[in-house]
């Protein structure tokens, strides 16, 4: 069974700082990796996709592989409220590329 | 916006009825995946369609079926509805269905199951 397994939180974090985002995942496999964020009563919208083991920057964003470890993380810097979201990571292995999600981390960013 | 688009938005069935939600991938996209997401939890897989062929199931039972149309929009029916189907149904569209692919989700559908 694929498992991808996220800290359901809340992560409370002040208006400004980092915020630590992180997801493991037991296939090891896996090839393709996903940051989801998802409003209250909303869908998911892609937020990075990261494939190779590093970092990958896209403004305050940046995902970070190791597949070694089977972990994936997402950094938001300088955390706005309106970033107070769910965030789901998932992962995709060869065979049917189907992603398999976890269930979400619940960022609250305070002014 | 990710052009895929649901209908109907929010819907209301008993149980024991059925029901039919509607999905459009986004342009260029010929590969769509199902997900029931109840409250708290992540996207659970229920199936995906490439080309009109089914190219993969979840855990759901036979009574959740679809089907994809030549134009890749694509319908999930659920027959005998129990409460425990309420949840948000998200439609996700992508491009391959293969390796590196990236799925784009509509807006869902909302049903609750009384």
């Amino acid at each position: 069974q694929k498992e991808v397994e996220q800290n359901s939180g809340p992560l409370s974090v002040p208006e400004g700082a980092i915020a630590s985002l992180n997801c493991t995942y037991s296939d090891r496999g896996s090839q393709s990796f996903f940051w989801y964020r998802q409003y209250s009563g909303k869908s998911p919208e892609l937020i990075m996709s990261i494939y190779s083991n590093g970092d990958k920057e896209d403004g305050r964003f940046t995902a970070q592989l190791n597949k070694a470890s089977q972990y994936v993380s997402l950094l938001i810097r300088d955390s706005q409220p309106s970033d107070s979201a769910t965030y789901l990571c998932a992962a995709s292995s060869g065979g049917s590329y189907i992603p398999t999600f976890g269930r979400g981390t619940s960022l609250i960013v305070h002014p | 916006e990710t052009g895929v688009t649901q209908s109907p938005t929010h819907l209301i069935k008993t149980r024991g009825q059925q029901v039919t939600l509607r999905c459009s991938s986004q342009s260029g996209h010929n590969t769509v995946s199902w997900y029931q997401q109840a409250l708290g939890q992540g996207p659970q897989f229920i199936f995906q369609y490439y080309r009109e062929e089914e190219n993969g199931r979840g855990n759901f039972p036979p009574r959740f079926s679809g089907l994809q149309f030549p134009n890749y929009s694509s319908e999930l029916n659920v027959n005998a509805l129990e409460l425990d189907d309420s949840a948000l149904y998200l439609c996700a569209s992508s491009q391959t269905g293969g390796l590196g692919d990236t799925q784009y989700f509509g807006p869902g559908t909302r049903l609750t199951v009384l």
